[in-house]
């Protein structure tokens, strides 16, 4: 079965300091990848995702970036974080090309940018 | 274009009422529709869905049908309990491109004791 892990669970960064949030993805190959960002109270805005190694789209313009190294693996980073980036970053996966499948998400990893 | 409205919260409901939370969506074609469910501090959980008209999806005792006609997708549950306090959520899926699942904002929903 497919299982998708997201680490760490919570992280408390001061402003300025670089980010790295990684997900990976088993039990399935070319998995179309997502990063999604949830600020408190508020609903599902999407950051970025990828249909291949090295291929990233970005939906919001800002302070982030996303990188796949390998074909399960997604990284969010930033060199220098703002306040404006807490929240909750949640990874999902999906099929590729499968228009009846949901996506399947992550734990979540919990930011606090002090 | 695709979209999804929903039910604006929060709900606050008594414990065994019973709860509807509507949603509504605007495609081209047929999508298929989803129900998500984010437990406090956790990520998101699919909890039922439909992919064509009159399909009714159903989970953990939570339903909700396909209605082609005034596409929607209401969530229905008849008796809720404390541990169905939870954000909900209404998506629909549209074709096989990559960036193709719409979530509607999400309802928060309360059981109270």
């Amino acid at each position: 079965s497919q299982t998708i892990h997201q680490w760490p669970a919570t992280l408390v960064q001061p402003v300025g300091s670089p980010l790295s949030l990684e997900c990976t993805v088993e039990g399935t190959s070319n998995p179309n990848l997502y990063w999604y960002r949830q600020a408190a109270g508020r609903g599902l805005q999407l950051l970025f995702y990828s249909v291949g190694i090295g291929q990233i789209s970005s939906e919001v313009p800002q302070n982030l970036s996303a990188s796949r190294p390998q074909d399960r693996q997604f990284i969010l980073s930033s060199k220098k974080l703002l306040l404006s980036d807490s929240g909750f970053y949640l990874c999902a996966w999906t099929l590729t090309g499968a228009a009846n499948y949901g996506y399947t998400f992550g734990s979540g990893t919990r930011l606090t940018v002090v | 274009g695709n979209s999804v409205t929903q039910m604006e919260g929060p709900v606050t409901l008594s414990e065994e009422a019973f709860l509807t939370i509507n949603c509504t969506y605007t495609a081209t074609g047929y999508p298929s529709l989803f129900w998500y469910v984010q437990y406090p501090g956790e990520g998101l959980q699919l909890l039922l869905k439909a992919t064509k008209a009159d399909d009714k999806g159903s989970n953990k005792g939570f339903e909700a049908t396909y209605r082609k006609e005034t596409t929607s997708f209401h969530l229905e549950k008849g008796s809720v309990q404390v541990s169905d306090s939870a954000v909900y959520f209404c998506a629909l899926r549209r074709g096989t491109g990559a960036n193709n699942l719409f979530f509607g904002t999400g309802t928060r929903l309360t059981v109270i004791p």
